[in-house]
């Protein structure tokens, strides 16, 4: 029944270990997000994919990238996490993200830890 | 510019009592969309609501009510008849056209207890 899936649910890397969380989607959604959640705040949008179509938030470092290969999956890559890095990272789908009752469905998170 | 301001960081419930969670927004777009999410210890967002800002009712789903007040630019929800389970993190998020495109901003959240 999970629509969206997060995989893994927890992650431990080192310090400028590369590492790829993945997101999946049973919704046929075209849009797919990642957040990154620190304890206690609100989720900050890193990045949406329209179709294929790549949109980064301005202050979203270099150091996080995303790959969507199909309409399912999405992969969120950090190239060398730092310890600020530490977080959990949610990924959400929208049918569309034109009009303002587009509602977005989140998964479970992935919990990251660097050490 | 869009905001969402949840003043609350905290509130106590008692189960089987009402509760209500304050949002405030602030938006110049004439249209825009207003969602509720609950964030259990787990960590998945749940999304809970819908209110649009041209209906002429507040959204109820279950449990749940929105009290929309688009003069004081308020969308409260309100928990009837509150649950154990209904302790999580509670998010107002709020959707408009900003420049780039249609975007979706959270409030700081709200932390919900509910007491046996």
């Amino acid at each position: 029944d999970a629509m969206v899936i997060q995989n893994p649910r927890y992650q431990v890397t080192q310090f400028g270990k590369p590492v790829t969380l993945s997101c999946s989607q049973t919704l046929n959604h075209n849009v797919m997000y990642w957040y990154q959640q620190k304890s206690s705040q609100a989720p900050k949008l890193l990045f949406h994919y329209y179709d294929k179509d790549f949109n980064n938030e301005a202050d979203t470092p270099d150091n996080f990238q995303s790959r969507r290969p199909n309409t399912s999956f999405c992969f969120l890559d950090i190239r060398s996490p730092g310890l600020g890095d530490a977080a959990m990272y949610l990924c959400a789908t929208s049918r569309d993200k034109r009009g303002n009752a587009d509602t977005q469905y989140f998964g479970p998170g992935t919990r990251l830890t660097v050490l | 510019a869009q905001k969402i301001t949840q003043t609350q960081p905290g509130m106590f419930v008692q189960e089987k009592e009402a509760v209500t969670l304050d949002c405030t927004y602030d938006t110049s777009d004439p249209s825009y969309g207003l969602f509720w999410y609950k964030q259990p210890s787990s960590g998945e967002m749940i999304f809970l609501i819908y209110q649009g800002s041209y209906d002429q009712q507040n959204a109820t789903e279950g449990r749940y009510s929105l009290n929309f007040q688009k003069a004081r630019k308020s969308a409260n929800l309100v928990i009837s008849a509150s649950q154990l389970g209904d302790s999580a993190m509670y998010f107002c998020a709020m959707r408009d056209l900003d420049t780039g495109g249609f975007k979706t901003i959270f409030g700081a959240g709200t932390r919900l207890f509910v007491k046996a």
